[in-house]
């Protein structure tokens, strides 16, 4: 059974650039939730779909949003990059709406220069 | 609203040794738990949880945590450590309300010494 797959696993944009990071969930896993992981701040919840619909939102600004497609792949969109953005963003992905615990993926690596 | 202290930052500890993790969250209700590993550049293993029932939860890799409601408490054990146990082990919480979402203590990274 393939894990979740995020892509791409490095990145280096410019500060005003856009970034769209892909996840791929388990096979039958309908939530989707991301995380931004930073050494200042540590784990951040960012939001969660399921069944196509955002189900839940972190406190992040606006230039951070996502999306979930029919097959349940997601991605997440970053716009107007700035340097505080620089983060692995992780992915995870769940089977059930609530309480399950996630798989997560091997993140992407954001460096913002 | 919910929140995880995890007060150790770091903690070395020789292999063979035993091992606690503290873990202590701030929610009303009765909370989902939740260890996670991490390696270094990867992502999180899950490995264990609590949601009901027995509050001793057994894990992979040895690893087992005991929930203690009148503390709120959630700590990690592991009765031998092994050198592969370095990473760093995040504690997490969520409930029933707010869906998949977990908060996540800060982490504690975990040094084994031979």
């Amino acid at each position: 059974k393939a894990g979740v797959t995020q892509t791409p696993r490095y990145l280096i944009k410019t500060r005003g650039q856009q970034v769209t990071l892909s996840c791929s969930p388990i096979s039958g896993h309908r939530s989707v939730s991301w995380y931004q992981q930073t050494p200042g701040q540590g784990l951040q919840f960012l939001f969660e779909y399921f069944s196509e619909t955002q189900r839940n939102k972190g406190n992040f600004p606006g230039r951070f949003s996502g999306r979930q497609f029919s097959n349940s792949r997601s991605e997440m969109n970053v716009s107007t990059l700035e340097l505080g953005d620089s983060a692995l963003y992780l992915c995870a992905s769940s089977p059930y709406r609530q309480g399950n615990g996630y798989t997560f993926g091997s993140g992407t690596r954001l460096t913002v220069v | 609203a919910q929140s995880v202290t995890q007060p150790d930052i770091h903690i070395t500890v020789s292999e063979g040794a035993s091992l606690e993790l503290r873990c202590n969250y701030s929610y009303g209700a009765t909370p989902y738990l939740f260890w996670y590993v991490q390696s270094p550049g990867q992502g999180l293993q899950l490995l264990l949880k609590y949601f009901s029932g027995d509050t001793l939860v057994q894990g992979i890799k040895g690893f087992e945590a005991e929930f203690k409601r009148s503390q709120s408490s959630f700590n990690l054990r592991k009765p031998s450590v092994h050198w592969s146990d370095a990473a760093e082990y995040f504690c997490a919480v969520g409930a029933e309300e707010y869906g998949n979402k977990l908060v996540f203590g800060a982490g504690t990274i975990l040094r084994v010494k031979s």
